[in-house]
């Protein structure tokens, strides 16, 4: 029963380029978590979204960032023209259960590092 | 947004001692998780507590939900060198989608 998977595990981009962050849920999972992590730092939200809708993105930055969840295939965290201060640690984690059922628990992937030169 | 006090912040202990932490919120919650995260791993899931007063253990672990539904409470009893890694709390909000992530304990146990 595999886990969370990300890939690539580490992404190097100049600026201006553009990064792509794939996620697949655990098997039997559509609710899927993006948190971006920078050193010493805890997780902050991103974006939540079920298949092929984004429920809550307020945590996406307005530009350059955007997020998919399409009916097949894993989830896509698109970050455009990046710059320095997207250098961080992205992780995908998912859930069984909407945060209406109030059991749900979040299994991470162990993340995507991306630095940008 | 919602901010998660997490204290201590960094701990260095000697093996076999206990170990206890704790996150606060500004607002209830309802649902506190509790994670391990070792370095360039991702979180790995220790704990899960989905009512208030609810006391959880996961071997030397325990987790408890507070009464005021504001905190909650990590103890590891008997530490061991594997022990060591950064641990946080998560929580949600009531009508919330997303969880508030603690700033971390980082802990250190000296063999």
């Amino acid at each position: 029963n595999a886990g969370v998977m990300q890939n690539p595990r580490h992404l190097v981009r100049r600026r201006g380029q553009e990064a792509r962050l794939r996620c697949s849920p655990m098997k039997g999972h559509s609710h899927v978590y993006w948190y971006r992590q920078l050193p010493e730092e805890g997780l902050k939200f991103m974006v939540y979204l079920q298949k092929e809708n984004i429920i809550d993105e307020s945590g996406m930055p307005k530009e350059r960032f955007s997020a998919e969840f399409p009916k097949e295939g894993p989830s896509i965290l698109r970050i455009q023209q990046v710059v320095r201060g997207d250098s961080a640690a992205y992780f995908c984690a998912s859930s069984a259960r909407a945060p209406s059922a109030n059991t749900g628990e979040l299994f991470f992937g162990e993340g995507s590092r991306l630095t940008v030169l | 947004g919602q901010q998660l006090n997490q204290s201590p912040q960094s701990m260095f202990i000697q093996e076999g001692e206990d170990v206890s932490m704790n996150c606060t919120s500004s607002s209830i919650f309802n649902t506190w998780l509790w994670y391990k995260q070792d370095p360039g791993e991702g979180p790995v899931l220790l704990i899960a507590l989905y009512k208030a007063g609810e006391l959880t253990s996961n071997g030397r672990l325990t987790a408890q939900f507070g009464i005021t539904r504001k905190d909650s409470f990590l103890n590891i009893s008997a530490s061991i060198p594997s022990d060591v890694g950064i641990y946080f709390c998560a929580g949600r909000e009531v009508t919330g989608n997303q969880f508030y992530f603690g700033t971390g304990t980082s802990l250190t146990v000296i063999p």
